[in-house]
């Protein structure tokens, strides 16, 4: 069963607008929460993280909004531009597991269309 | 500084056979993970390795494996190779600071990937 969804395999949005990836999860001890963008025949770059113990994080037009309650978190990307359609994965850490296990959603693409 | 490096970056072998994949780790980064990209599953994690040990397991079948060495480099290597082994690996390095010294950092930083095809 998947403990972390990204439910939207995509979203359309025009230049200059703002984007909003959603992300759900499951599994209440997840401590650590991440954005990570791909281009195609490249590794995942990461964006910006969030810990359980904040509900917001920002970096430049980059903002990741936590809601614990709903388990659902969020990635803001305003304004948005054509260089940041990419597949974007939010990924979650599971407290007391290893460092280097990351559980990933299947991906949102987004499109920025100029 | 480095970023993390894999080789091959492609790759085509028959079914039956088995590969050998490489990744170098950023330096000063201690803990090397490997994960599996395929369009229908995400990214699924294989393995983590820490000091030249497997820390965590994906749940994988035991046709994959791997190792780290002492420079913290890592190899994966699948055996018998199947059809549905193509897929993207991804290897992925992160700094996994002493526990206690203050520095938070979870993230990990991937290469650009094998493109495993098989045939």
């Amino acid at each position: 069963d998947q403990q972390v969804k990204q439910n939207s395999p995509s979203l359309s949005v025009q230049e200059g607008r703002i984007s909003i990836l959603n992300c759900d999860y499951t599994n209440s001890m997840f401590d650590y929460f991440l954005w990570y963008k791909k281009y195609p025949a490249e590794g995942p770059t990461f964006l910006i993280s969030i810990s359980s113990i904040k509900d917001k994080n920002e970096d430049g037009r980059f903002t990741v909004f936590l809601n614990k309650s709903a388990k659902h978190l969020s990635l803001h990307i305003v304004p948005s531009q054509p260089g940041d359609s990419a597949v974007y994965f939010c990924a979650a850490r599971d407290y007391g597991g290893s460092q280097g296990n990351l559980i990933f959603g299947k991906g949102t693409k987004l499109s920025v269309k100029p | 500084k480095a970023g993390v490096t894999q080789t091959p970056r492609y790759l085509i072998k028959t079914r039956g056979q088995q590969v050998t994949l490489s990744c170098s780790p950023i330096s000063g980064h201690r803990s090397v993970s490997w994960y599996q990209q395929t369009p229908g599953q995400g990214l699924q994690f294989l393995f983590e390795y820490f000091s030249e040990t497997q820390r965590n397991k994906g749940n994988f079948p035991g046709r994959f494996s791997g190792r780290q060495f002492s420079n913290s480099r890592s190899e994966m290597n699948v055996s018998t190779l199947e059809l549905g082994d193509s897929a993207l690996y991804l290897c992925a390095s992160s700094l996994d600071p002493q526990l206690g010294s203050g520095v938070s950092s979870y993230e990990q930083y991937f290469g650009p990937g094998t493109r495993l095809t098989v045939t």
